[in-house]
């Protein structure tokens, strides 16, 4: 079945950025979507991207759109998402979800969510 | 920017039914997804297109849209369906946009 594992915890200092990966298993990858989530702490879910494998081609939230870099390693299977001048309020559980290759639709399947703690 | 409202919660008894809401302008164009989370995990796609439900999503889990609400429902519920969840759509306007979430308390 499809299993989406994640990079461990980080925490990070104001200003810095994080690199979080995703490792993709049971899919074919290159058919695929994957779009990144997050959510802060004891709030709801918030879109901040995503990836269609194939072609590389991104599509960010507005609101993320200075800062966010999402990439995919097809040899490795791998999605990354890095985030630039972090934040405290950048702190949150980040989730990797499979989507789409449009990145239009649902997100079926989840990683379990990396927590990137931003404090000095 | 396109918004979804949700009741913050539902409070329901085993084995009756609950009724989860999500408000958006004119939402019955739209696609709707339904997310369930538990505390500490991620979240579990358990309506997609409005009314399908994923493999090994119990039927007792459905949704409808129409108009300016969706609704999912979950019938005969369980102490186990006690979650947070979300709804969710695609706007040409917004992209990705997830609803306030409500959580379901099974009394």
């Amino acid at each position: 079945q499809v299993q989406l594992v994640q990079s461990g915890a980080e925490v990070k200092k104001p200003g810095s950025s994080v690199k979080v990966s995703c490792k993709a298993s049971g899919t074919t990858f290159r058919s695929d979507g994957f779009t990144w989530v997050r959510q802060a702490p004891g709030q709801g879910l918030e879109w901040m991207g995503g990836i269609t494998a194939l072609s590389g081609t991104t599509n960010y939230a507005q609101k993320f759109q200075d800062r966010v870099t999402i990439t995919t390693d097809e040899s490795a299977r791998m999605v990354y998402m890095e985030l630039n001048s972090l934040r405290s309020d950048d702190t949150a559980i980040y989730f990797c979800a499979r989507c789409g290759p449009s990145l239009l639709g649902y997100f079926d399947h989840w990683g379990r969510g990396t927590l990137v703690t931003v404090s000095s | 920017s396109y918004v979804l409202t949700q009741p913050p919660s539902v409070s329901v008894a085993p084995g009756q039914t609950a009724r989860i809401t999500c408000g958006g302008n004119n939402i019955g164009s739209q696609s709707v997804h339904w997310y369930q989370q538990k505390p500490g995990q991620a979240p579990v796609l358990v309506v997609y297109d409005n009314s399908d439900r994923p493999s090994g999503i119990p039927e007792r889990f459905s949704g409808s849209n129409s108009a300016n609400t969706a609704t999912l429902t979950i019938s005969g519920v369980e102490a186990g369906d006690e979650a947070d969840y979300y709804c969710h759509v695609w706007d040409i306007s917004s992209d990705h946009v997830f609803g306030t979430g409500t959580k379901v308390t099974v009394l």
